[in-house]
């Protein structure tokens, strides 16, 4: 059974970087069969939707957030990867990495990590 | 984008009670709306996909119906460990979205 899990610092500066990572465990990210994405849920309110990965590093981003993003995946160490440049206090939330099944961009996610709390403040 | 309301946004519902929480989408989007529950603290778990397809693992008392623009999550039977937030989500149209939530609270 795949798990997910992820990693990073818990508290950031504005402006500067969020960097969280996501490890892959029980099956390997080189596979079309899933594609890979972050969600965010700021305290007390709904998900968003962030941006979904493909293994190849072929990427659709949340136009809301797009300018300020970036996704990557590591493959030799079965890690996808989140940067939010220019981070303020609105990007406060808790980061969910996320397997979406079906091998396609428009798909259901069935398989979350835990989820990491990440507080911008300075 | 595709906007989902969810209706209502608050329930609270005594045990054995059947909830019924609807979500409407602001454009077609066929049968590609999901069921998630979400407990404090924990991350959401997938309950229906595409609609009315249970996901494995989904106690069967959840049941999903609807397509195009109208959908709903029935639970048949409320059981006290289903006292939880529940979200829809398209996946028919990017930017993927997802509903404001439903709180349901057990009497």
């Amino acid at each position: 059974q795949v798990q997910l899990q992820e990693s990073g610092p818990g508290l950031v500066k504005p402006p500067e970087t969020l960097s969280l990572t996501c490890t892959v465990s029980g099956g390997s990210i080189v596979t079309s069969n899933f594609y890979w994405g972050w969600i965010r849920q700021p305290a007390g309110k709904g998900l968003e939707w962030i941006a979904t990965l493909h293994y190849t590093e072929s990427a659709q981003y949340n136009p809301s957030l797009k300018s300020r993003v970036t996704i990557s995946v590591d493959t030799s160490k079965n890690q996808f990867s989140l940067n939010v440049r220019s981070v303020t206090a609105a990007d406060t939330a808790v980061y969910f990495c996320a397997r979406l099944a079906d091998g396609s961009w428009y798909s259901h996610i069935d398989s979350w990590g835990q989820g990491m709390l990440v507080t911008v403040s300075s | 984008e595709v906007v989902l309301t969810q209706s209502p946004d608050f329930q609270s519902v005594t045990p054995k009670e059947r909830v019924t929480i609807t979500c409407r989408a602001s454009q077609y989007i066929s049968n590609s709306l999901h069921w998630y529950q979400q407990k404090p603290g924990q991350s959401p778990k997938l309950l229906i996909k595409y609609a009315s397809q249970p996901f494995s693992g989904a106690p069967s008392r959840f049941s999903g119906s609807g397509s195009g623009t109208h959908f709903t999550l029935t639970i048949n039977s409320l059981e006290a460990e289903d006292a939880a937030t529940y979200y829809c989500h398209q996946s028919s149209i990017l930017p993927l979205t997802f509903g404001g939530g439903t709180k349901v609270e057990i009497k």
